[in-house]
């Protein structure tokens, strides 16, 4: 069964470095998510990408973050200046285009941040 | 009114017992509605749709009553293996939009007891 996949699955950086978060989505997926969920807190949507472009931010999603399709297969997250804040569980997902509400999202195994 | 609401847990019961999970919602114009499990550290993972005229998948019955914007999911004979976080999870909905944004609940422990 095709699936989501994520490197790395940890990362441990210093606050102010740059990370960036990799992932491939299922191969004829079209939506390209990003959500990110705290220690013991709920998932929580940061940003959906379609055709190039972001189609929709959350509050969270401000100028340090920046997402790419650098390529046919990849799909990055950039935080460009780590915050201890940002250190989360990061899920990539991926959902084909079919219009309907009911489009299931499958979801990558997650990398782990942890800024120091 | 937090967006999607769920039981607090933890549930504890033991092998065998039906376990039943509620949620609500506060979008009325939601579209769909799932059922995610996430165990520990690991992603969330569809459980099942939820369809405006319940549906079972199993041991698994999801209802969803859109007047009171309230979802539910039974487990019966519940295994040591459904030992998970369950999220209510509900497709935001903006229109113009088609970003199908997933708004998820905390999620409630359930703990299968042997």
């Amino acid at each position: 069964e095709p699936e989501v996949t994520q490197t790395p699955s940890h990362q441990v950086t210093q606050m102010g470095q740059e990370v960036i978060l990799r992932c491939v989505p299922i191969s004829n997926h079209l939506y390209f998510y990003w959500y990110r969920q705290i220690l013991g807190q709920k998932v929580e949507f940061l940003v959906s990408f379609y055709n190039n472009e972001i189609s929709e931010k959350s509050e969270i999603f401000d100028d340090q973050f920046s997402v790419e399709r650098p390529d046919g297969s990849n799909f990055t997250l950039k935080i460009r200046s780590t915050k201890l804040e940002d250190s989360a569980m990061y899920f990539c997902a991926s959902r084909e285009q079919a219009g309907g509400w009911q489009e299931t999202q499958y979801f990558g195994p997650g990398t782990r941040l942890l800024v120091l | 009114r937090k967006e999607v609401e769920q039981d607090p847990g933890p549930f504890n019961v033991p092998e065998g017992a039906t376990v039943a999970f509620n949620c609500t919602y506060s979008n009325s114009a939601s579209q769909s509605f799932f059922w995610y499990r996430q165990d520990c550290r690991k992603e969330p993972k569809l459980l099942m749709s939820v369809y405006s005229s319940g549906n079972e998948d199993g041991r698994f019955t999801a209802q969803l009553n859109r007047a009171s914007q309230y979802i539910s999911l039974l487990i019966r004979d519940s295994k040591l293996s459904d030992s998970a976080t369950y999220l209510c999870v509900v497709n935001s909905f903006r229109y113009g939009g088609a970003t199908n944004k997933l708004i998820f609940g905390t999620g409630t422990l359930l703990a299968v007891q042997p």
